[in-house]
């Protein structure tokens, strides 16, 4: 099974901030990635997937890149409403499709 | 709307089964894959399995292979997880999601853009 190690597991910021998440998968995954933001008691919200293509309705905020085994997702200005938690997601090849382990944002 | 609908909360014995449902509705049922993911109170997201909507068939997560079961029925376009031989650790809030690619017959491997709302599954004695 492909691994998927997220980092930071968390982070404080303050709005306006830039801030980065980064995955690493355990081989390489020729960008079958999504980044999803989950907030308490809510479902996971689809933001970015094949790495860098915005879901529908997405802020032009929220950015992703990366190849191989190496990506991450940057949020240029945070906003009040992007305090929440982040994974990412690998969908290639063969199932499982595991996730990251999240990176809760929180405010400074 | 395009949606997914999930049956309620749950309360079970161990060693009980439960069956969860999804009710698809507004968009084309067999163009696209549904997954279950589940989350531990106060834990990360865990795939545990893929059908296809086309034809049913389906995908596991070794951790749960031979308790879970995932089922389609076209007519109604609900997707059905079973779980057996229910322990403790399957305490969790399950949910279904969409396959976001539409693909016919759609194969596995997608990120996940429409998503229930969740079903808690409390497994207790």
């Amino acid at each position: 099974d492909i691994q998927m190690t997220q980092s930071p597991s968390s982070l404080s910021a303050s709005v306006g901030d830039r801030v980065t998440i980064t995955c690493r998968a355990s081989q390489g995954i020729s960008n079958s990635l999504a980044w999803y933001q989950q907030k308490p008691g809510k479902a996971p919200k689809l933001l970015l997937y094949a790495a860098s293509r915005f879901e529908s309705g997405v802020p032009s905020r929220f950015s992703g890149s990366g190849s191989g085994t190496d990506y991450t997702l940057t949020i240029s200005s945070l906003q009040p409403e992007d305090f929440a938690t982040y994974y990412c997601q690998q969908y290639y090849s063969t199932p499982p499709y595991t996730f990251g382990q999240g990176t809760k944002l929180e405010i400074k | 709307q395009v949606q997914l609908v999930q049956s309620g909360a749950e309360v079970k014995k161990p060693g009980a089964s439960v069956k969860v449902s999804c009710k698809a509705s507004g968009y084309t049922f067999i163009n696209h894959g549904i997954t279950w993911v589940r989350q531990a109170p106060g834990q990360g997201l865990e795939w545990l399995g893929w059908i296809s909507g086309y034809d049913g068939n389906t995908n596991y997560a070794q951790k749960v292979q031979g308790r879970v079961t995932l089922t389609t029925d076209t007519s109604t376009t609900t997707v059905y997880m079973e779980l057996r031989s229910l322990r403790s650790d399957d305490t969790a809030v399950y949910y279904c999601a969409r396959d976001r690619g539409s693909y016919y017959p759609p194969p596995p491997g997608d990120a996940f853009d429409i998503w229930g709302q969740g079903t808690m599954v409390t497994v207790s004695s």
